[in-house]
């Protein structure tokens, strides 16, 4: 069953700061991973998609790793911005569906 | 385009009662994956389908929960008999095939009192 966590729980940053989030996963066995944002009261937004094949994909300011072997994917935001802040999510695809199973999240405050 | 819609946004219901939730996928997404988001419990995974067929119930938490697809495009997630614990925000999400990239609505909040 696969398993993920991420760390830290909360984060809080000065604005302009360049930051790393960090999800580990139990099964290795994966197609792809997901990093999603989570604004207060609102549904999730996809940011980026790691395919299994890759070991980076970037979009903007954000930069998301994956290293299958050690069961790690850490997102960078470079430069912060106050809107940015926001909960980060990471989930991996497991079972025969895919569904995707999530961390707990990282709730990111960036202050101006 | 136009995103994962769902319906309503909010509902408010009383313990006992049961309710409909809506899903309009993507316009051509084959699947689509119901989760669930409560305090306490992060998100978890309900049901899956494929077109019409949901190979994978197996998140559902109880006889109570079941789900129907139509036209291969919208779902529809039936919870009978609510139950205070069913308070949650419930969202849908769908990709172009299972394993790819999945696409998320807003989610509907559900509260039982």
């Amino acid at each position: 069953k696969q398993e993920v966590t991420q760390i830290p729980a909360a984060l809080s940053v000065p604005e302009g700061e360049n930051l790393v989030l960090n999800c580990s996963f139990t099964d290795s066995a994966i197609y792809n991973l997901q990093w999603f944002r989570q604004d207060p009261g609102k549904g999730l937004t996809s940011l980026l998609l790691i395919q299994s094949s890759q070991r980076e994909q970037t979009s903007g300011r954000l930069n998301a790793s994956l290293d299958k072997s050690s069961g790690r994917s850490t997102l960078y935001i470079a430069a912060s911005q106050p809107g940015d802040s926001a909960t980060y999510l990471c989930a991996a695809p497991s079972g025969s569906a895919r569904q995707l199973t999530f961390g707990s999240g990282t709730q990111l405050t960036v202050l101006p | 385009g136009a995103g994962v819609s769902q319906s309503p946004s909010n509902k408010v219901t009383e313990k006992g009662k049961d309710v409909e939730l809506r899903c309009d996928p993507i316009s051509g997404h084959t699947a689509l994956y119901w989760y669930r988001q409560s305090l306490g419990q992060g998100l978890e995974f309900l049901i899956y389908f494929q077109g019409n067929s949901a190979p994978d119930k197996s998140g559902l938490p109880s006889d109570r929960f079941s789900a129907e697809r139509t036209g291969g495009s919208v779902s529809t997630l039936t919870i009978q008999r609510t139950q205070q614990e069913d308070s949650a925000v419930y969202l849908c999400a769908s990709s172009a095939g299972g394993g790819l990239e999945q696409y998320f609505g807003p989610g509907t909040r559900l509260t039982v009192t």
